[in-house]
């Protein structure tokens, strides 16, 4: 069965630094990799994805992940945090799940990210 | 980009009473939606998956006469929560998946969510 794993449930970072946010997965085949935003009482807010290709991937709002295949990771990061970029964050695999016929994301837990001015 | 919409996005209800949370895509056909459910500082948990014009698929431990799920179009499901009890309150997560080659293809996009609260 698929799993992705998100080790910190915090991560705090002073403005203007790097962030990194970790994610490692488990998945049959080739991986369909996603990250995935959530500000408060709202929903999540696709990120970016990694399907195939460049090991690097670009997202939205200055956010790149890097895909390690002999790591099975897909960590996410930023050069440059700001005050803003605080909210909740999850990576996710899709997987096709037999039982019920179709593609299914399996969510890790979340890790929240709090940018201190 | 494409948009999946929920409403209501805030209800707050007394208890033994049925609410009814739509999601609709906005400007896409969505042949697969699913329903998550998110307790505070917890992950999503998939709670159906409902297909176009067939039944909803549950997964363990939901109880499919408690949360109703029609899928009647394209563009259009509907979660009812009947008899709803203080510990049904969560925030509730519908996405809806284009249909593979269309103008979003088979991406997954997630509404804003609906907070229920029963008293």
């Amino acid at each position: 069965a698929q799993s992705v794993a998100q080790p910190e449930d915090q991560v705090n970072v002073a403005e203007g630094n790097p962030l990194t946010v970790k994610c490692t997965y488990s998945v049959s085949g080739n991986p369909y990799l996603f990250w995935y935003v959530q500000y408060p009482n709202r929903g999540l807010q696709f990120l970016l994805k990694y399907i195939t290709g460049d090991n690097l991937v670009k997202g939205s709002y200055g956010f790149e992940a890097e895909f390690n295949k002999s790591q099975t990771s897909f960590h996410l990061k930023k050069p440059s945090a700001l005050v803003s970029d605080s909210a909740l964050y999850f990576c996710a695999v899709r997987a096709f799940i037999p039982g019920a016929g179709s593609y299914q994301l399996t969510f890790g837990k979340g890790t929240k990210l709090s940018v201190i001015p | 980009g494409a948009v999946v919409s929920q409403h209501p996005s805030r209800v707050i209800c007394k208890s033994g009473t049925s609410v009814k949370i739509e999601c609709r895509s906005l400007d896409f056909q969505a042949t697969t939606m699913f329903w998550y459910r998110q307790f505070p500082k917890k992950s999503l948990m998939l709670m159906a998956t409902s297909n176009e014009g067939s039944k909803a698929t549950y997964e363990q431990g939901v109880e499919k006469d408690k949360f109703l799920i029609n899928h009647a179009s394209l563009t259009l499901s509907t979660l009812t929560v009947t008899s709803a009890h203080p510990e049904d309150s969560s925030f509730y997560i519908c996405s809806a998946r284009g249909l593979a080659g269309g103008p979003v293809n088979d991406e997954q996009f997630f509404g804003p969510g609906t907070r229920l609260t029963v008293l």
